[in-house]
């Protein structure tokens, strides 16, 4: 059973930079999925903000392509998540998830998020 | 973009009784690419339905989904303790991916 786990800062100045890994473990990252994540705020709730296939390939919401870089690490079975000039409007629970042909194509397996403060 | 609207917002309930929970979509959703999740509260979302019909491995058959096109739903034919939650409805037929505001299942 393929397992997530997001790390990465809990706090992030504004106009910084927000970065996060997932670790993809059970499984290998170089399977034939997508590499999602996923934010949840209480005002604008779940928000799916990008995804990447092992090969780079990446698939952005419009809504945040000009600031968002997802990238995969092959060779650490991860993938990472990059946003850049945040605001306090970035404050959420950021979600990793698995997006997998054997469910469809939706998000079968979650990491259990991590929560992410934008404040100086 | 897709917009996905849930009702009700909160149902409440008791338990062994059945709830409905319906998805209306602002166009088409291709193929009824639409999922649903149940998330518990400081948990992640948990898939329960894909495909608009198909029920997740493991997913009690208490559990089921109907619809197609722009309107969906998801029955809970008798609420047992632990699925007093919130529900979401996720379409997956067009980009950028997108999920319904959330039904909360209250007792």
């Amino acid at each position: 059973q393929v397992q997530l786990q997001e790390s990465g800062p809990g706090l992030v100045k504004p106009s910084g930079t927000l970065s996060l890994t997932c670790g993809v473990s059970g499984g290998s990252i170089r399977s034939s999925d997508w590499w999602s994540w996923i934010r949840q705020t209480p005002g604008k709730g779940l928000e799916w903000i990008g995804e990447v296939f092992h090969s780079g390939s990446p698939n952005y919401n419009p809504s945040f392509k000009s600031r968002l870089t997802i990238s995969v690490d092959k060779s650490k079975n991860q993938f990472s998540l990059n946003l850049t000039s945040v605001t306090a409007a970035d404050t959420a629970v950021y979600y990793c998830a698995r997006r997998s042909s054997r469910a469809s194509w939706t998000f079968d397996q979650w990491g259990q998020g991590i929560l992410v403060s934008v404040s100086s | 973009e897709i917009v996905l609207t849930q009702s009700p917002g909160v149902l409440s309930l008791s338990p062994g009784e059945r709830a409905t929970l319906s998805c209306r979509a602002s166009q088409t959703v291709s193929n009824n690419n639409l999922a649903w999740y149940q998330q518990r509260p400081g948990q992640a979302p948990r898939l329960l339905i894909y495909s608009a019909s198909s029920r997740a491995p493991g997913i009690p058959d208490r559990f089921s989904g109907s619809g197609s096109g722009t309107d969906f739903s998801l029955t809970i034919s008798r609420l047992e303790p632990e699925d007093f939650a919130v529900y979401f409805c996720q379409q997956y037929g067009g980009s950028p991916l997108t999920f319904g505001g959330g039904s909360k299942v209250e007792i």
